[in-house]
């Protein structure tokens, strides 16, 4: 299994400038998320799915979508891209069904609005 | 959220043992997670206490107190590949959200 794979690692973006994280787990699990990282702070949620077709938002949404079509793919929509979107995304999957709800990270795309 | 609080800085010598305290919450919680995050890299999964009590697994364990809102990793027999951010993460009860602390940056030294 590949777990949990994050597509760029690296993005420069102009602002105003619209981009999409990819992120696709292979370990079939039902909940998907998207964290942000920035410099000492504690990852904070975007958006959530607890499945394929089902989103819902986090601490922090604004100026992201994101779509849940499929169990192993969700990405992660940055419209009108802005310098304090600069950040390391992180995409992560748990299978609630298990005892305890531990999350897989992906590797993180690091994102950088100019 | 949960109000996660851990100090942001230790230091310890190799082979010393040390101890990352995390108070958080009471109210909504369900159970207390630990990650490790290297620099540059993303967390992994340490640890995770719902009842009361020590978690032993290796050289860490994870200790809970429910009705003091309190958690603690212990690292012992330190490693320079310890050197990281280690970061507590408490679940909600509602919807098991996790809700992070800022990190604790361990720095190992020789």
């Amino acid at each position: 299994n590949a777990g949990v794979t994050q597509t760029p690692k690296f993005r420069i973006l102009k602002i105003g400038q619209s981009m999409t994280l990819q992120c696709t787990q292979d370990m079939n699990h039902n909940y998907m998320y998207w964290y942000r990282q920035d410099p000492g702070m504690g990852l904070k949620l975007i958006y959530y799915s607890v499945g394929a077709g089902i989103t819902d938002k986090g601490e922090v949404p604004n100026g992201y979508n994101v779509s849940r079509s499929t169990t192993e793919d969700f990405p992660l929509r940055l419209e009108l891209a802005a310098p304090s979107q600069t950040s390391v995304y992180f995409c992560a999957s748990s299978h609630r069904d298990r005892s305890y709800n531990e999350q897989f990270f992906g590797p993180g795309t690091r994102l950088t609005v100019l | 959220g949960q109000n996660i609080d851990q100090p942001t800085e230790m230091t310890a010598t190799e082979g010393a043992i040390v101890q990352i305290n995390c108070t958080y919450q009471t109210s909504g919680f369900n159970g207390l997670f630990w990650y490790q995050q290297h620099a540059g890299e993303a967390p992994t999964f340490l640890s995770y206490n719902v009842l009361d009590g020590l978690e032993e697994k290796g050289r860490f364990s994870s200790f809970l107190s429910r009705s003091k809102g309190y958690s603690y990793l212990l690292l012992k027999e330190l490693q320079m590949k310890d050197s990281a951010s280690y970061l507590c993460a408490g679940e909600r009860s509602n919807d098991y959200k996790l809700s992070f602390g800022a990190g604790t940056t361990v720095t190992v030294r020789a």
